[in-house]
């Protein structure tokens, strides 16, 4: 029931953009996204609802299709605090709020 | 500020060895969750909990049982600890609306 996600892995440079995606064979009632740094705990980044709608935060931001059961998360401007691993959460409709993550994505920015 | 936090930031027990990890959030939230961190596999759910006393089991509950007798308190029982259980373990709690989840620092457990 894990969601996938995609790349696992991405190297950028300072200023660049990435984006990170991630997919469910099930419909889903929210996506969460979280970022963790090495020897950290996981920190919240945004929740997107049903309803396509898109948010931000700082040079951060996500969609959510609701149709392809898909979230997508944009990195503009890359900046070398955003390295870490990435993940995405998602929660399905009438599962009590169980929330599953996916396997992860690695970014590493370099300067 | 939240606080979700975990009794052990490192464990070493035996094989066989019954282990508890406890978790304790402060925040009044409904929901508490057990996950386990492996490389390459992400956040793998073991068990959640809704409410005391309520537990459902996640993608990867073999080997393992929790226990909510209090709100504030989750706990995570591993009947008898294998060394394919080595591993890092995160709790996390929610409210009943859909916002943000709490994570716990980790319990880095090695099983030998």
């Amino acid at each position: 029931q894990q969601p996938v996600q995609s790349p696992q892995a991405v190297i950028l440079r300072e200023g660049e953009d990435a984006v990170i995606n991630c997919s469910s064979s099930k419909a889903l009632y929210s996506v969460h996204w979280y970022r963790q740094k090495h020897g950290e705990a996981p920190v919240f980044l945004m929740i997107l609802l049903k309803g396509g709608e898109q948010k931000g935060h700082e040079k951060i931001s996500a969609s959510f299709n609701e149709k392809k059961q898909q979230s997508s998360l944009y990195l503009t401007a890359s900046q070398l605090s955003y390295s870490g691993t990435y993940f995405c959460g998602t929660e399905i409709p009438g599962s009590a709020r169980q929330l599953t993550f996916g396997s992860g994505t690695q970014l590493t920015v370099l300067p | 500020d939240v606080k979700v936090t975990q009794s052990s930031r490192y464990l070493v027990k035996r094989t066989g060895e019954k282990v508890f990890l406890e978790c304790v959030q402060d925040m009044d939230h409904e929901n508490m969750f057990w996950y386990r961190q492996d490389p390459g596999l992400g956040l793998r759910l073991i068990y959640f909990s809704y409410d005391v006393k309520m537990k459902e089991k996640g993608d990867i509950p073999e080997g393992y049982s929790v226990s909510r007798e209090k709100k504030e308190r989750f706990s995570l029982i591993l009947e008898s600890a294998s060394t394919n259980q080595t591993s890092m373990y995160l709790c996390a709690s929610s409210p009943s609306m859909p916002t943000e989840a709490f994570f716990g620092q980790g319990t880095r457990l090695t099983v030998v």
